[in-house]
Order: C-alpha cells, then structure tokens, then sequence
C-alpha cells in the first residue's frame, strides 16, 4: 500500500505570495490533517478534513486554508505569505477521525522557504 | 495555559541502555497518549498508543506509560541501539470530536555505539 504522498518537496517564495501545497492519503483514509514544523514552535495542527468537510481547525490566521476532494485528496493554501511561514508542512492521514484514536500515517513533508 | 514538555536537550546514551524519555503535560485532560519517531527530514512515524485507562503498554524493546494523576508518560527503549537515534514526540488526544493530536516540541535521542 502507497503511503501518504506530499507535492512538492521543496518550494522557494517570496513574501506576498501565495502557495498551495497537496497531499494524496493513503487509500482507504478519509482524514486528512496538515502541521506546521518549525524548530521553534515544533508541530502544530493546522487543520483536519474529513469527507471534504472541515472538521478541525488550529490557531492560525485566515491565510491559511485548505480543502479536500472527494477521492480524499487535500491541498492547503496559504495566501500573502510572510517570513515566518518558512517550515515543514506536514499532512498526515487517517482511516478515521485523528482525534478518534486513530493512527495517523504522516508524509515526508514540503519544506517551505520564504525570501 | 495548555502545555506539553518533553526534554528539549538532547538525550545520550550508549547502546545497550535504556533510554527514558519523559512527557509532562499541564491542563489537559487526554483520552489518549501516542509517542512517534522522526527522523531529520521525514515526517513522524507511528510508535505506540497508550489510553487513559491503562497503565503500560509495550512493544518489542518499547514501552510506554502513562500516569494521569502526575499528568506524565514515559517511554523506554531497552537494550537501545545506534539506529534508535532520532527525534521521538509525544502527542495528546482529547477523544472524538475533538482536535487532532497535540504534539509536544520531541527529543532528540542519539545512542553512541
């Protein structure tokens, strides 16, 4: 079985812009969850999506968006990016709900940099 | 303020031993525990899930456990080897319905041959 699949791996953007990063789950999963590393303020939840709703949402302002496809698909977005939008953004995917004890299966990551 | 500590220096030890990590928490109430590896680079693994209810759990050379009225869990890796060095996280979970996991900052785990 594939595992969970991020695109691209790498990203270079200058502040202002915008960048949307997509995340394949590995098949079967129907939640999707999307992380910001940084050495900093190490993991912190952005989202979580499940049958393309919205059903979690972390601490981070509205510049951060994200959706889900109905083959459980997801991408997330970040608009009018700043400096410190520069870290890992990891999805991680999940049969169930991620907040129902399910195992969460994390993907390799985009790493992200902001000039 | 909700908040999850794990050691933030670097823990070293020789292969063979044990390593204990530890993760405290302060106001939480976690239905669950799950302790995951990451390598530099890649993104966390999958290791163990420990519930409120129970006391210990292990796995080959892991073991974990978790003490809710200390609001702590500790993870050991007995007869540890080179290859155990990585990062090893913490996360909390409320329970259905909820936010997805809360992940404490990790420690880094390196085993000197």
């Amino acid at each position: 079985k594939a595992g969970v699949t991020q695109t691209p791996r790498y990203l270079i953007k200058t502040r202002g812009q915008q960048v949307t990063l997509s995340c394949s789950p590995i098949s079967g999963h129907r939640s999707v969850s999307w992380y910001q590393q940084t050495p900093g303020q190490g993991l912190q939840f952005l989202f979580e999506y499940f049958s393309e709703t919205q059903r979690n949402k972390g601490n981070f302002p509205g510049r951060f968006s994200g959706r889900q496809f109905s083959n459980s698909r997801s991408e997330m977005n970040v608009s009018t990016l700043e400096l410190g939008d520069s870290a890992l953004y990891l999805c991680a995917s999940s049969r169930g709900l991620a907040g129902a004890q399910e195992t969460q299966y994390f993907g390799p990551g985009t790493r992200l940099l902001v000039l | 303020s909700q908040k999850i500590e794990q050691n933030s220096e670097a823990l070293n030890i020789q292969e063979g031993k044990t390593a204990t990590l530890t993760c405290n928490y302060t106001n939480y109430s976690p239905a669950y525990l799950q302790w995951y590896r990451q390598d530099p680079g890649r993104g966390p693994v999958f290791l163990l899930l420990i519930r409120e209810n129970e006391k210990e759990k292990r796995k080959e050379r892991l073991k974990v456990t978790f003490d809710t009225t200390l609001k702590q869990s500790l993870f050991h890796i007995t007869a540890s080897q080179p290859a155990d060095s990585a990062t090893y996280l913490c996360a909390l979970g409320q329970g259905a319905g909820r936010r997805a996991l809360t992940f404490g900052s990790g420690t880094r785990l390196q085993v000197q041959p």
